[in-house]
């Protein structure tokens, strides 16, 4: 079946240094990937998408490009801030007549100032 | 205004009480989702319909009903609630055959 798997956290770092969130899929068809952020206290929200392979997500300053080659969708970021501390999660969507998202177990990133 | 509202945002009850959470989207999407995530994070899907039909029901006991009175309401309701519930339930919706799927605020359950 479809999975996520996703590099466990607790990910910490300081102010400015470079993230990367590993993550890797197994699927059936060509699905669509996703990264969606937590933050404390509230709901999922979408970060960034890539539908196809080559093509490269990104959103304030994150980016994961899909890599059909390593069934990959690594996140990065070039300086984080304090304020990216939440949890991430990686997804995909098979498509088809099947609509679920299936999710990594989210990687819980604090930045330290 | 928000595009998925979730009511309540917090629910704390007893053991073998029945209750009810509600999601509605003012999106214009057709198919909707419950997840539920446990308290290591973990999300997964328990239902989903598509213009109020049922098309994904997961291995979920069967004391958890999804309703859907129109396209943009998805209700769950919960019979004699076990500690296991404890968990922050999402609610999200998306536009049918698209792949972005718009996440509520989340309830938190909590039984005691």
């Amino acid at each position: 079946g479809n999975s996520v798997t996703q590099m466990e956290g607790p990910v910490t770092l300081s102010e400015e240094a470079f993230l990367t969130i590993n993550c890797t899929y197994t699927a059936t068809g060509y699905p669509s990937l996703f990264w969606y952020v937590q933050y404390p206290g509230e709901g999922l929200q979408l970060l960034l998408k890539a539908t196809k392979a080559d093509d490269k997500g990104s959103n304030k300053g994150f980016e994961a490009t899909y890599r059909k080659e390593t069934t990959s969708f690594h996140l990065e970021k070039g300086s984080v801030q304090v304020s990216d501390s939440a949890v991430y999660f990686c997804a995909q969507n098979s498509g088809g007549s099947n609509y679920k998202l299936t999710f990594g177990k989210g990687t819980l990133l604090t930045v330290n100032p | 205004d928000t595009a998925v509202s979730q009511t309540p945002k917090y629910l704390v009850t007893q053991m073998g009480n029945d209750k009810s959470i509600k999601c509605e989207q003012n999106l214009g999407h057709d198919t909707m989702y419950w997840y539920k995530q446990d308290s290591k994070k973990f999300l997964k899907i328990m239902f989903s319909y598509n213009n109020k039909e049922l098309i994904i029901n997961e291995t979920v006991p069967n004391r958890f009903s999804p309703k859907s009175p129109d396209k943009a309401h998805l209700n769950l309701h919960i019979n004699s609630l076990e500690l296991g519930d404890s968990a922050v339930y999402f609610c999200a919706s998306s536009q049918e055959r698209a792949q972005t799927q718009y996440f509520g605020p989340g309830t938190r359950l909590l039984v005691l």
